[in-house]
């Protein structure tokens, strides 16, 4: 069965600081990624996604990720973290009836 | 385009007593599904639906129904509210490939079962 894995609960960083939210993967073929953002009372909201192809895909908000198969990790990465950043983010993976989710990082920026 | 809308946005319920959470989408969308998000678990599937007339269960089906008589809506009954069912619970809906596109999340319904 697949499952996602996030290793980190609760991260804080500075404003202005660089970002990475790790998510490790587990699924038997050719995994279709997800990163998502949760900001607080809200729905989520997708980030990015990986299908095949450029293992660095960039997304909305000056968000990137990575597809590493041999690590089987899919890292959110962001170079400069913004107060509004401040959210719970998700890593999914697509199967066959749905995505699974990992647990969630949340992220505090701070001033 | 409201994209995915759900009502109530809040609930609080007394053990055993039933309700529908609604959930509507105006994109013509032909997947939905219904999770449920509980601290420290991320969200769990609980019913998904391909088409009008088709439904499937999830992950954690137990103690919900649904049905799909239109595309646009997909209403989630809980039969017998216990308090393990206390949860968010976001419906989402996606176009045609289902789990493997983007999912479109409605804003949430927080439930509290007493």
């Amino acid at each position: 069965a697949q499952s996602v894995t996030q290793p980190d609960i609760h991260i804080t960083v500075s404003e202005g600081a660089s970002l990475e939210l790790r998510c490790n993967y587990s699924y038997g073929a050719t995994p279709y990624l997800f990163w998502y953002v949760q900001s607080p009372g809200q729905g989520l909201q997708l980030l990015l996604k990986y299908f095949s192809g450029d293992t660095l895909v960039q997304g909305i908000k000056g968000f990137e990720a990575e597809f590493k198969r041999s690590q089987s990790s899919f890292n959110l990465r962001k170079p400069s973290v913004h107060w509004s950043d401040a959210a719970e983010y998700f890593c999914a993976v697509a199967g066959r009836r749905a995505l699974t989710f990992g647990s969630g990082t949340r992220l505090q920026v701070q001033p | 385009n409201a994209g995915v809308t759900q009502t109530p946005k809040f609930q609080v319920l007394k053990t055993g007593q039933s309700m529908t959470l609604q959930c509507a989408q105006d994109m013509n969308h032909e997947y939905m599904s219904w999770y449920r998000q509980d601290p420290g678990m991320g969200l769990r599937l609980i019913h998904y639906s391909v088409g009008a007339g088709i439904t499937d269960q999830g992950e954690v089906p137990n103690g919900y129904n649904v049905s799909r008589s239109t595309t646009e809506d997909f209403p989630l009954r809980l039969l017998s509210a216990a308090p393990s069912q206390t949860s968010v619970y976001f419906c989402a809906s996606s176009p045609r490939g289902g789990s493997y596109n983007e999912q479109f999340f409605g804003p949430g319904t927080r439930l509290t079962v007493l």
